[in-house]
């Protein structure tokens, strides 16, 4: 199974700041790799797929990056609302990988 | 409203089974890929078998092979997940999600239940 590093694990941020995330795969997976956002207690939400193509109604202070093996998720003047977990999930191979999260927390 | 609603969890010893159901409403179940994806308590994210629309292409975790069968029933807008020979390391809350496009390469999980949680503990 194609492995997803993900990094950091966790982050501290303050309202504004710009963060990256990045999630590096075993292997080349093309472009083949989407972000998730999840908050406690709650399910996940698609942020993006296709490493940067953003879903509809999520803020374009979101974005992604990257192909091969290494993908980059930024937020671009960071929210109270966007304090949560970032997962990625690389979709070229079965069976489907997800990175290990990143926990974004307030400084 | 579109939905997914997942029953099912319990505990359970180990070596026993379970079945998990998901109940889609307000889209066509049949045309979407549907998937599992679970998550122990304070762990991450992890993907454990997805179902095409006519059930041809099924996958599953390496975790989980040879000891969990997913299926569906598309008339009753139905996903299971029969879990045999259950581990403490099966204890998680189970999610199911479907994929947001259909047919096509592309990969959203767009829609989730609320999780159905699986203790597997003696």
């Amino acid at each position: 199974a194609i492995q997803v590093t993900q990094s950091p694990s966790s982050l501290s941020a303050s309202v504004g700041d710009r963060v990256t995330i990045t999630c590096r795969a075993s292997q080349g997976i093309r472009n083949d790799l989407s972000w998730y956002q999840q908050k406690p207690g709650k399910a996940p939400k698609v942020l993006i797929c296709a490493a940067s193509s953003l879903q509809s109604g999520v803020p374009s202070r979101f974005s992604g990056s990257g192909s091969g093996t290494d993908f980059t998720l930024t937020i671009s003047g960071l929210q109270p609302e966007d304090f949560a977990t970032y997962y990625c999930l690389q979709d070229h191979d079965f069976p489907f990988t997800f990175g290990g999260g990143t926990k974004v927390e307030i400084k | 409203e579109e939905q997914l609603v997942e029953s099912g969890g319990g505990l359970v010893h180990p070596g026993g089974s379970l079945r998990l159901s998901c109940a889609a409403s307000g889209f066509t179940f049949s045309t979407h890929t549907v998937v599992w994806v679970r998550q122990a308590p304070g762990q991450g994210l992890e993907w454990v078998s997805s179902i095409s629309p006519g059930s041809h292409d099924i996958y599953y975790a390496d975790s989980v092979k040879g000891r969990f069968t997913v299926s569906r029933d598309n008339a009753r807008n139905l996903l299971y997940l029969q879990m045999d020979n259950l581990r403490v390391e099966d204890t998680a809350l189970y999610f199911c999600t479907r994929d947001y496009y259909t047919g096509s390469p592309l990969e959203a999980y767009d829609i989730w239940g609320q999780g159905t949680m699986v203790t597997v503990s003696s």
